[in-house]
């Protein structure tokens, strides 16, 4: 099956500094990877959708600046928070979608990365 | 902007009984997903569902979409402690963002 990893899978960092996830497609290549963030107990808040090569699309209220997005290749997309606060603290999760061979409208989900600001 | 309904969005049950989760909308999606989550882990696809009153079974959960492609239903028979988790349903409407709705999940507990 398409298989999705993210790095890394937990993180605990300062105030103020920047933080990279990766997702990585492991052995397809996805057209289309998108960003969530999921607070506790709570269903998946889409935050941007990126495309192989081309600028991320972000969705209302979220800050592009704050939140930067990086689709260099079809098997990995990062995303770092910069200048992270306390309230960016959450789980945020990946996703790669337009797989060859597979519907579509079908998205496979990265297992998340538990992200802590002090 | 699309919306999915999901209810009920907490429910806790004892092994063995059944239960349903709905996810309603007015609008119309060419395809809708079911996903479970576990804490701290990422969803898992359990099906998709394209056609108008389709169902699809997987052991026991059964899936149906409705004829007009604007609601959905996951039934659980007998339900047992590690069915216990996070149900996300998920519609897309179509196009070539492969972008999805999520409705507000239902967390389910089923006690031994």
């Amino acid at each position: 099956g398409a298989v999705v990893s993210q790095h890394p899978s937990w993180v605990i960092c300062k105030s103020g500094t920047s933080v990279k996830i990766e997702c990585r497609s492991l052995d397809f290549q996805a057209t289309t990877m998108f960003w969530y963030r999921q607070f506790p107990k709570q269903s998946l808040m889409l935050m941007a959708t990126s495309n192989e090569g081309s600028k991320a699309t972000y969705e209302q209220g979220v800050e592009k600046d704050k939140f930067l997005i990086n689709h260099a290749s079809l098997t990995l997309s990062t995303l770092t928070v910069t200048s992270a606060h306390p309230e960016d603290s959450s789980f945020y999760i990946c996703s790669a979608g337009g797989l060859t061979g597979i519907p579509t409208d079908t998205q496979y989900f990265g297992p998340g990365t538990r992200l802590t600001v002090l | 902007t699309q919306l999915l309904e999901q209810s009920p969005q907490f429910l806790s049950i004892q092994e063995g009984e059944n239960l349903t989760v709905y996810c309603n909308s007015s609008s119309v999606f060419s395809s809708l997903q079911w996903y479970r989550q576990e804490p701290g882990e990422g969803p898992v696809l359990l099906v998709t569902v394209v056609t108008g009153g389709e169902v699809k079974k997987l052991k026991r959960l059964t899936f149906q979409f409705g004829d007009a492609r604007k609601d959905s239903s996951l039934h659980i028979t007998a339900a047992q402690p590690g069915d216990t988790g996070l149900y996300l349903c998920a519609g897309n409407s179509g196009g070539s963002n492969y972008k999805l709705t999520f409705g507000k999940g239902t967390l389910l507990t089923v006690n031994p």
